[in-house]
């Protein structure tokens, strides 16, 4: 989707962290998500965040949202190998899924 | 619980055939999509729908059919397939916004190749 960008690779070594960034152009999304996708299979939701929100945190992931810019971010702390996947930031608007390109990330041991 | 389940997940058509993409979920969701995922480009929204009897085109419609008669099913139509719609294709279904989590539930997907 051309409303929602992201880098399309990141490489990171394995115990560092991560930070995906996302930049998204409706101010009226209500939610914000973050997708992984394996090779091979389909997209599972990793977390997301409410539009009234700065910041979410579960486990590993923290999530951050800065409205003014729109601008999000999803940090993997510790990154393990199995991390290794593409992640996709999404915005959702009137039941749709508008898509980022998608950021690579590889976990090198 | 099956969640979201595609058919098939491989197919190989000749230019010009056509075919249907099945997808049937088991979750009552109201929302239903397609999209299509292709290297460097996200996964794209082919057309959705909000509930049973109401379809809407999304960013890439042209080529495909859907239709929505029941609440569990969403078919996808390819009219005569061409190499550019060479893709993976992915089904996803959620509840209508204000009903629990807003989580999209997506299929395996189906990997589609047109010579």
């Amino acid at each position: 989707g051309e409303d929602v960008e992201q880098s399309l690779f990141l490489s990171v070594r394995e115990g560092d962290s991560s930070v995906i960034n996302c930049t998204y152009t409706d101010s009226s999304s209500t939610y914000l998500y973050w997708y992984k996708q394996e090779p091979g299979a389909g997209l599972q939701l990793l977390t997301y965040i409410f539009s009234n929100m700065d910041m979410k945190q579960d486990q590993r992931l923290t999530v951050l949202l800065n409205k003014k810019d729109k601008h999000l971010s999803l940090r993997i702390a510790d990154t393990q190998t199995g991390d290794s996947a593409i992640y996709f930031c999404a915005d959702s608007r009137g039941g749709k899924l508008i898509f980022g390109q998608g950021t690579e990330l590889s976990v090198k041991p | 619980n099956a969640g979201v389940t595609q058919t098939p997940k491989f197919q190989v058509l000749k230019t010009g055939q056509s075919m249907t993409l099945q997808c049937a979920q088991d979750m009552n969701h109201e929302y239903m999509s397609w999209y299509r995922q292709d290297p460097g480009m996200g996964l794209r929204l082919i057309h959705y729908s909000v509930g049973a009897g109401i379809t809407d085109q999304g960013e890439v419609p042209n080529g495909y059919n859907v239709s929505r008669s029941t609440t569990e099913d969403f078919p996808l139509r390819l009219l005569s397939a061409a190499p550019s719609q060479t893709s993976v294709y992915f089904c996803a279904s959620s509840h209508k916004p204000g009903t629990g989590i807003p989580e999209a539930f997506f299929g395996q997907g189906t990997r589609l190749t047109v010579v």
